[in-house]
C-alpha cells in the first residue's frame, strides 16, 4: 500500500502562477522528500526534509512539514512551462521500512504559456 | 559524470516468456533499488539492496520476480513466464546511502510491453 498521497491529482496553471501540491501520510517518518517525473521515466530528486525540519528552500521551491498532521506541501513559485511533470512524495519509514522509500500516487501539474 | 543506466530502454515480449532487465547503478552507491510504474501510478517498491546484506525482497508481488546484484555493481531483475499485467516501466535506482533513506539517483527505466 502506499504511504503518500498526493492532492490535487491533476493542477493546471499558467505560466508565473504558483503551484501547491500536499502529500499526506501515514506512519512516523525520517524525512520525507520530493521528485520530479517527466513523461513517465526517472525521477529526479528536488528536496528532502527531515523530521526535525519545518521548512526548506531551494531555487523557487518550498517545502513545509507538519508532522503533528502528517502533511507536507509543495510549492512552486513563478512556474514555468518546463515545470510541466507529476511530482511525487516518497517518505522514509522510521520503523518498519529501514532505508526504503514509499512513494505516493503523484500530482500532474501542467503549466501552459 | 555518469548516472543509473538501464537496458533494454523498451523490451516487448511474448506473454508465458522470461525477460531480464539490466540495471547499472552510479559507480560507489552501497543501495540499489527496484520500483515497477503501471500507467498513470505512483512507484511500487520491489527490491532493495544494500551492500552485503540480504536483500529486502518484500515488495516482489510473487514468485516470478526475482532480482540479483553482482557485489556493489549490476543488477538484473528476472521476471518468468510473463503476464499482460506485467506491463510497465522498471525503474532502478541507487543511493550512496546505506541505512537511512536518502536521495536517491534514478534512472531512465525500462518500458516492458507484455503482448
Amino acid at each position: 500500500s502506499q504511504q503518500g498521497e498526493e492532492d490535487p491529482q491533476a493542477l493546471s496553471i499558467q505560466e508565473g502562477e504558483n503551484a501547491t501540491m500536499n502529500c499526506s501520510y501515514k506512519t512516523s517518518i525520517n524525512n520525507l522528500q520530493w521528485y520530479r517525473q517527466n513523461s513517465g521515466r526517472g525521477l529526479v530528486h528536488l528536496i528532502l526534509i527531515r523530521s526535525n525540519e519545518r521548512e526548506k528552500h531551494s531555487g523557487r521551491l518550498r517545502v513545509t512539514l507538519d508532522t503533528s498532521k502528517k502533511s507536507s506541501s509543495l510549492l512552486i513559485t513563478a512556474s514555468r512551462a518546463a515545470d510541466t511533470a507529476s511530482y511525487f512524495c516518497a517518505t522514509d519509514g522510521a520503523t518498519d521500512s529501514w532505508g526504503k522509500l514509499q512513494f505516493g500516487a503523484g500530482t500532474q501539474v501542467v503549466v501552459t504559456p | 559524470g555518469a548516472g543509473v543506466s538501464q537496458s533494454p530502454s523498451n523490451k516487448v515480449t511474448e506473454k508465458g516468456k522470461d525477460v531480464e532487465l539490466r540495471c547499472d547503478p552510479i559507480s560507489g552507491h552501497t543501495a540499489l533499488y527496484w520500483y515497477r510504474q503501471r500507467l498513470g501510478q505512483g512507484l511500487e517498491f520491489l527490491i532493495y539492496f544494500q551492500g552485503n546484506s540480504a536483500p529486502d525482497k518484500s515488495g516482489l508481488p510473487s514468485d516470478r520476480f526475482s532480482a540479483e546484484r553482482t557485489g556493489e555493481s549490476v543488477s538484473t531483475l528476472t521476471i518468468q513466464r510473463t503476464q499482460q499485467e506485467d506491463s510497465a516501466v522498471y525503474l532502478c535506482a541507487s543511493s550512496p546511502i546505506s541505512g537511512l533513506a536518502g536521495e536517491q539517483y534514478f534512472g531512465p527505466g525500462t518500458r516492458l510491453t507484455v503482448t
